[in-house]
C-alpha cells in the first residue's frame, strides 16, 4: 500500500541555519505530494506541493523536489527563522481523494 | 481562495453530552469533506469521508453511531459527538475538496474537552 515516512523529530535549529527535512514515499501510479505545516494549536496550511516528477514546490523560502528516482519529496529551507517553529507534515495523494501523511516531523528554531 | 471553517474552535463539555461541530468551505463547492482527529504531538487520523447527499463512509474502527457525520450541503458538514466521554478528547479537523483535484483545504481544527 502508498505509505511515507518522515524524518524523526524534534529538529532544532539555530535562526538562519539550514533546514532538510526528510521525505520518502512508496506508491502506486504518479502521486502528488504535499508538506503541510500546523503551528500550534492550529489546523494544516498548505506549504509547497509537486505534482508530478522533477516539480519543485516552493514557498515562503521553503523549497521541495519530486524525485521520482529516489521516491523522495525532502523539503528545505536556505535560512530558517523563529517563526518557522512549527509541525511538518508530509503527505500524498494517488488516485484517491485519501491523503496518507507522514508522522509528522517537529521544528524548533532558536533565536 | 479555498477556505474552510471550523465552528467551534474550542469546546467543553460534560460526559454524556452531544457537541456539534460544523466544517464549511467558505468560497467553494466541496464535493467531498474529511473528518480527521489528532491526538497531541500524533498526525491526523482519517476518521470518515463524506460526499454530499450521501452516507459517510468511515474508517476501520471508527464508531459511526459515535461519530455521526451529516453532509447535507455542499459547503456544510457538521460531526456529532454523541454522548460524549473524556476519551473523545481532541483535535477534529476537516477538510474539503472541489473535486476538480485531489487536493484537499483544511478547517483551523476544533478542540474538544470533555470533563
Amino acid at each position: 500500500g502508498n505509505s511515507v515516512t518522515q524524518m524523526e523529530g524534534p529538529v532544532t535549529l539555530s535562526e538562519e541555519a539550514f533546514l532538510t527535512i526528510n521525505c520518502t514515499y512508496t506508491a502506486t501510479g504518479y502521486p502528488s505530494l504535499f508538506w503541510y505545516v500546523q503551528y500550534p494549536g492550529e489546523g494544516l496550511q498548505l506549504l509547497l506541493k509537486a505534482t508530478k516528477a522533477d516539480d519543485k514546490g516552493s514557498n515562503k523560502g521553503f523549497e521541495a523536489t519530486y524525485r521520482k528516482e529516489t521516491t523522495s519529496f525532502h523539503l528545505e529551507k536556505g535560512s530558517v527563522q523563529v517563526s518557522d517553529s512549527a509541525v511538518y507534515f508530509c503527505a500524498l495523494t494517488s488516485g484517491t481523494y485519501k491523503y496518507i501523511f507522514g508522522t509528522g516531523t517537529r521544528l524548533k528554531v532558536l533565536a | 481562495g479555498a477556505v474552510v471553517s471550523q465552528h467551534p474552535s474550542r469546546v467543553i463539555c460534560k460526559s454524556g453530552t452531544s457537541v456539534k461541530i460544523e466544517c464549511r468551505s467558505l468560497d467553494f463547492q466541496a464535493t467531498t469533506m474529511f473528518w480527521y482527529r489528532q491526538f497531541p504531538k500524533q498526525s491526523l487520523m482519517l476518521m470518515a469521508t463524506s460526499n454530499e447527499g450521501s452516507k459517510a463512509t468511515y474508517e476501520q474502527g471508527v464508531e459511526k453511531d459515535k461519530f455521526l457525520i451529516n453532509h447535507a450541503s455542499l459547503t456544510l458538514s457538521t460531526l456529532t459527538v454523541t454522548s460524549a466521554h473524556p476519551e473523545d478528547s481532541s483535535f477534529y479537523i476537516c477538510s474539503a475538496s472541489t473535486g476538480t483535484s485531489y487536493e484537499q483545504y483544511f478547517g483551523p481544527g476544533t478542540r474538544l474537552t470533555v470533563t
